[in-house]
């Protein structure tokens, strides 16, 4: 099983700031298969980025995905008050297709 | 476009057996391209992956939950289903139905649309 540990916890920042997640595997997996999640109180999770560095329909470019087994990094260049909420990265190149824990990114 | 909604009972007793369905709506649940999943979220966790519903009507489980779940789908409904027996307090969560697009060229997989989650509670 690959295990996805996500670094921080928790981040506190304020908007206009860049934020910097990060994912690593326990197993090596092809980045093709690592996707970044939003989720938000209440709601279902929001796929933002698939292939490590590809945008999904209709997210803003302020959200970028880099990097390759084991490290993952999803950037949010200049932070908007919407974008405060729980990321998720998640792998599907191995069985159990496993999701890090979460990063909760707060306002400072 | 595509839209996905859980249904279920709310409360289970323990030992029972939960069952949910999942309604694609806006689209067919035979369309290639996609394959149908689950994922659940205990209040206050993160995201666990429960299973996955191939093509070709092969499924995968989380080997935590595989000797206890079961995935199929019913065509005609155009819903695909879960079912989770000999539940206990442990299996309180809110259920996410979702689609997985695929792109095998690429080797893309990912959630792309999700349903709005539905809680069930053992109790």
């Amino acid at each position: 099983e690959s295990v996805l540990t996500q670094s921080p916890g928790t981040l506190s920042l304020s908007p206009g700031e860049r934020a910097t997640l990060s994912c690593r595997a326990s197993e090596y997996f092809s980045s093709s298969y690592l996707a970044w999640y939003q989720q938000k109180p209440g709601q279902a999770p929001r796929l933002l980025i698939y292939g490590a560095s590809n945008r999904a329909t209709g997210i803003p470019d302020r959200f970028s995905g880099s990097g390759s087994g084991p490290d993952f990094t999803l950037t949010i260049s200049r932070l908007e008050p919407e974008d405060f909420a729980v990321y998720y990265c998640h792998q599907y190149g191995s069985s159990p297709y496993t999701f890090g824990q979460g990063t909760k990114l707060e306002i400072k | 476009q595509v839209q996905l909604q859980e249904s279920g009972p709310g409360l289970v007793k323990p030992s029972q057996t939960l069952s949910l369905t999942c309604t694609v709506s806006g689209g067919s649940i035979s369309s290639g391209g996609h394959y149908w999943s689950w994922v659940r979220q205990v209040p206050g966790k993160g995201l666990e992956w429960i299973g996955v519903f191939y093509y070709s009507e092969n499924t995968s489980y989380n080997p935590s939950l595989k000797s206890r779940v079961t995935m199929f789908v019913d065509r005609s409904r155009n819903q695909f289903s879960l079912r989770l027996t000999s539940v206990t307090a442990a299996d309180t969560a809110v259920y996410f139905c979702a689609r997985v697009t695929v792109i095998p060229k690429d080797y893309y997989y990912y959630m792309d649309v999700w349903g709005k989650g539905t809680t069930v509670t053992v109790s």
